[in-house]
């Protein structure tokens, strides 16, 4: 079964700064990975999915994503942090489950703070 | 992209009532539905996934007796939680995906704003 690692709980960087979201996947096959965003009593919003073809994937907001197949990883980058930014970020792996059917399997989540 | 709504947003009820939340694709026909349930602080948990006129497929470890799923339509889908308890508060988050059949890519899902339950 496919499973999601989000190391790091929790994050807090200053505007302005850069910003890396660990993530590390398990699965058998090539896996098709998202990064979510989701404010405080939200839903999810998607920022960015790879599928295939070129690893660095650019997403909404200015994030982007590099899959890297020999670490089993798909850690989200923004160059500069804004305010605005501070979320729970979530990561998740799509694959096939053992009784056939496609769904997504969740990280922990990694909740980001920006100081001002 | 493609919004889903859902209904309520929050509700709060008595112990032992019956609860339904409502879940619809706005702009697109979802023939699968997915509900999550996510306690706070911590990620989302699958409890079921349901196609369109099909029974739902519960995840281990979900009573399917408790949290009734009907996929009626390419457009709705409805949890209902049936004699609420406390442990059941939670906040519920659905979401579609329409796949090929719905003119959408078979692996993206469309996540609905969540409903917040609360059970006295």
């Amino acid at each position: 079964a496919q499973s999601v690692t989000q190391p790091d709980i929790h994050i807090t960087v200053s505007e302005g700064a850069s910003l890396e979201l660990r993530c590390n996947y398990s699965y058998g096959a090539t896996p098709y990975l998202f990064w979510y965003v989701q404010s405080p009593g939200q839903g999810l919003q998607l920022l960015l999915k790879y599928f295939s073809g070129d690893t660095l994937v650019q997403g909404i907001k200015g994030f982007e994503a590099e899959f890297k197949r020999s670490q089993s990883s798909f850690n989200l980058r923004k160059p500069s942090v804004h305010w605005s930014d501070a979320a729970e970020y979530f990561c998740a792996v799509g694959a096939y489950s053992g009784a056939g059917s496609y769904q997504l399997t969740f990280g922990k989540g990694t909740k980001l703070s920006v100081i001002p | 992209g493609a919004v889903v709504s859902q209904h309520p947003s929050w509700v709060i009820c008595k112990s032992g009532t019956s609860v339904k939340i409502e879940c619809r694709s706005l702009d697109f026909q979802a023939t699968t539905m997915f509900w999550y349930r996510q306690f706070p602080k911590q990620s989302l948990m699958l409890m079921a996934t349901s196609n369109e006129g099909s029974k739902a497929t519960y995840e281990q470890g979900v009573e399917k007796d408790k949290f009734l799923i009907n996929h009626a339509s390419l457009t709705l889908s409805t949890l209902t939680v049936t004699s609420a308890h406390p442990e059941d508060s939670s906040f519920y988050i659905c979401s579609g995906r329409p796949g090929l059949a719905g003119g959408g890519a078979l692996y993206e899902q469309f996540f609905g704003p969540g409903t917040r339950l609360t059970v006295l």
